[in-house]
């Protein structure tokens, strides 16, 4: 069974388009995000969601909108997508520990979503 | 602020010990990860170490930790060529924020 599954692993659109990805966990987590991997393969994160509560907003463009409508599932929404949309977008998901924890907040991630904006 | 740097590239020969290094910024870092992330896929999970610890041995894994120079380094024995992978630094304070490194880009020569 997948721990952390995003749809769909492949996607290509052009400029303007409105898309989605969804991504569902089922380790029981309670922490889910979303990261950008541009094309040099930096990781950055976008957003992070704890009990479906937005907690982690990093500067990014409000065409993108994040949606949670339960600890499992973050989905995120692209408006009048641009070429420099172009990347990998990983779903995460983590468990919150109390400070001291021997693993901390770990995070398991998707196999990701390759986005191609033509 | 919060920084994690790595080397960009790594290579060495089929057989080989691999030794990938790492320098972070945040004192009150707690958990240190290494990930591995192979061609057209995901980050995989494949060390961790906690800040009390100063070393951490999983087969042919080990993770050194310098917590005084706030160095971490991955060491892989007997570099196989199934090695060759981007492999990424993170620190956490345990909050929910973690920062990864660029990644360092492992190429074993057969």
């Amino acid at each position: 069974d997948t721990a952390v599954s995003q749809t769909p692993k492949y996607l290509v659109t052009q400029m303007g388009n409105d898309k989605s990805i969804k991504c569902e966990q089922n380790l029981g987590h309670d922490t889910m995000y979303w990261y950008k991997q541009d094309s040099k393969k930096f990781l950055k994160i976008m957003f992070s969601y704890n009990n479906k509560e937005l907690i982690i907003n990093e500067t990014v463009p409000n065409r993108f909108s994040p949606k949670s409508p339960d600890k499992a599932h973050l989905n995120l929404h692209i408006n009048s997508l641009e070429l420099g949309d172009s990347a990998v977008y990983f779903c995460a998901s983590s468990q919150t520990r109390d400070r001291g924890y021997s693993s901390g907040n770990t995070i398991y991630f998707g196999e990701g979503s390759w986005l191609t904006v033509v | 602020g919060e920084d994690v740097e790595q080397s960009l590239f790594l290579s060495v020969r089929e057989g080989d010990s691999s030794v990938i290094n790492c320098t972070y910024t945040d004192s009150s870092s707690t958990y240190l990860y290494w990930y591995k992330q192979e061609p057209g896929a995901g980050l995989q999970l494949l060390t961790y170490i906690f800040s009390n610890m100063d070393m951490k041995q999983d087969q042919r894994l080990t993770v050194l930790l310098n917590k005084k120079d706030k160095h971490l380094s991955l060491r892989i024995a007997d570099t196989q060529t199934g090695d060759s992978a981007i492999y990424f630094c993170a620190e956490s304070t345990g909050g929910f924020k973690t920062i990864f490194g660029a990644g360092t880009r492992l190429f074993v020569k057969a």
